[in-house]
């Protein structure tokens, strides 16, 4: 149980594009998802933290603007970077928790490229 | 603010031997989570193993244990008979409890390698 899955695995796309990550809990709603950056060898970065029905509270310094997340169902969130640029260029990893559990279940990450 | 220290950035242990990982954290919280996440280099963050706070026992899973030491603010990881599979990216992380928003705060992480 306790399943996560994140959809593109991969994605390279052009500078000034969007781009759009997914995020499933695939056999529990998930009430919290969660979205975090990471840099090579270094820990996870959160950036957001979202409630289904709920705008996302964004950790300082995350433009909101720039990575807009939807949590729009209990077992749904996505993540879409706006007019990306080879900065953006990261990995992308997603949580998922569900209602009354203190536990956070992760997708397997997004690699994101921006030519 | 909570904290989560690794202090060891880099661990080696030879197979099918024994190797315990550190992790202190500083909160002022009396309820809150104690978690060991792995991230083999498929970069997917695996669960390992969860300790609340309130329970004094050490929580295990098969191979792997925690030395929960509450007063001392001190949660390590033992892993006995490693296997080549356990090389990867130790993360320790802490949750507060009884919040509906909880974030967790991860440590730097500690990069095990295990020798054949």
């Amino acid at each position: 149980g306790a399943v996560v899955s994140q959809h593109p695995s991969w994605v390279i796309c052009k500078s000034g594009t969007s781009v759009k990550i997914e995020c499933r809990s695939l056999d529990f709603q998930a009430t919290t998802m969660f979205w975090y950056r990471q840099f090579p060898k270094q820990s996870l970065m959160l950036m957001a933290t979202s409630n289904e029905g709920s705008k996302a509270t964004y950790e300082q310094g995350v433009e909101k603007d720039k990575f807009l997340i939807n949590h729009a169902s209990l077992t749904l969130s996505t993540l879409t970077v706006t007019s990306a640029h080879p900065e953006d260029s990261s990995f992308y990893i997603c949580s998922a928790r569900g209602a009354g559990g203190e536990t956070q279940y992760f997708g397997p990450g997004t690699r994101l490229l921006v030519l | 603010a909570q904290t989560v220290t690794q202090s060891q950035p880099e661990m080696s242990v030879q197979e099918a031997e024994t190797v315990t990982l550190s992790c202190t954290y500083d909160t002022s919280e009396s309820d809150y989570y104690l978690f060991w996440y792995k991230q083999p280099p498929s970069r997917q963050m695996i669960l390992v193993i969860r300790q609340e706070a309130y329970k004094q026992q050490n929580a295990t899973e098969n191979r792997f244990s925690v030395n929960f030491q509450k007063a001392a603010k001190s949660f390590s990881l033992k892993i006995s008979d490693s296997q080549l599979g356990d090389a990867a990216m130790y993360f320790c992380a802490y949750a507060p409890g009884g919040g509906a928003t909880n974030k967790l705060i991860f440590g730097t992480g500690t990069l095990l390698a295990v020798q054949p």
